[in-house]
């Protein structure tokens, strides 16, 4: 079956520093790959998303690389910000039938401090 | 820009009680979903609908029903509200063939 494995949280860093929140998959066929953030007190919104291997998505500084031959689509920023913190959920779609669902990870709490 | 809009953003029902929670989509899109959000677990799916009238169960359908009478809102009931179903509860939508979907801003329900 499809599945998403993402590193578990919390993740607390300082202003300006990297970021890496880790992401895995098992999915039969070639999957869509998503990163969703929520913020606060809010829904889910979408961050970023790669149709096929060696995509780069990429929005508001973050980055990730669709990777075929290590099945991950890790999330990155270079220069993190006290308003990137949030909880960041990495998914992929897969066709039920006549159309798409999406199967997610558990979540990662980014915590950034000033 | 896609609005997806649900009736409450937080409510509080006691255990028994029939809940209704609603949603309604802006953007004409044919494929609606009812996610239930828990900490440690991320997000299930409950049911979803590709159509009017038309319904599928999703991975934890069990105590849970939807229905969807016009194309713009998906409702999801708790026939008799639990406190194992205190969570938060997200709405999504898509168009027909797309893998992207658009979440609203969840409910946060509490059975005491």
């Amino acid at each position: 079956g499809n599945s998403v494995t993402q590193m578990e949280g919390p993740v607390t860093l300082s202003e300006e520093a990297f970021l890496t929140i880790n992401c895995t998959y098992t999915a039969t066929g070639y999957p869509s790959l998503f990163w969703y953030v929520q913020y606060p007190g809010e829904g889910l919104q979408l961050l970023l998303k790669a149709t096929k291997a060696d995509d780069k998505g990429s929005n508001k500084g973050f980055e990730a690389t669709y990777r075929k031959e290590t099945t991950s689509f890790h999330l990155e920023k270079g220069s993190v910000q006290v308003s990137d913190s949030a909880v960041y959920f990495c998914a992929l779609s897969y066709r039920g039938g006549s159309n798409y669902k999406l199967t997610f990870g558990k979540g990662t709490l980014l915590t950034v401090n000033p | 820009d896609v609005k997806v809009t649900q009736s409450s953003r937080y409510l509080v029902k006691r255990t028994g009680e029939k809940v209704f929670l609603e949603c309604v989509q802006d953007m004409d899109h044919e494929n609606m979903f009812w996610y239930r959000q828990d900490p440690g677990l991320g997000l299930r799916l409950i049911y979803f609908s590709y159509d009017v009238k038309m319904k599928e169960k999703g991975d934890i359908p069990e105590g849970y029903s939807v229905s969807r009478e016009k194309k713009e809102r998906f409702s999801l009931i708790l026939e008799s509200a639990s406190t194992n179903q205190t969570s938060m509860y997200l709405c999504a939508s898509s168009p027909w063939g797309s893998d992207t979907q658009y979440f609203g801003p969840g409910t946060r329900l509490t059975v005491l």
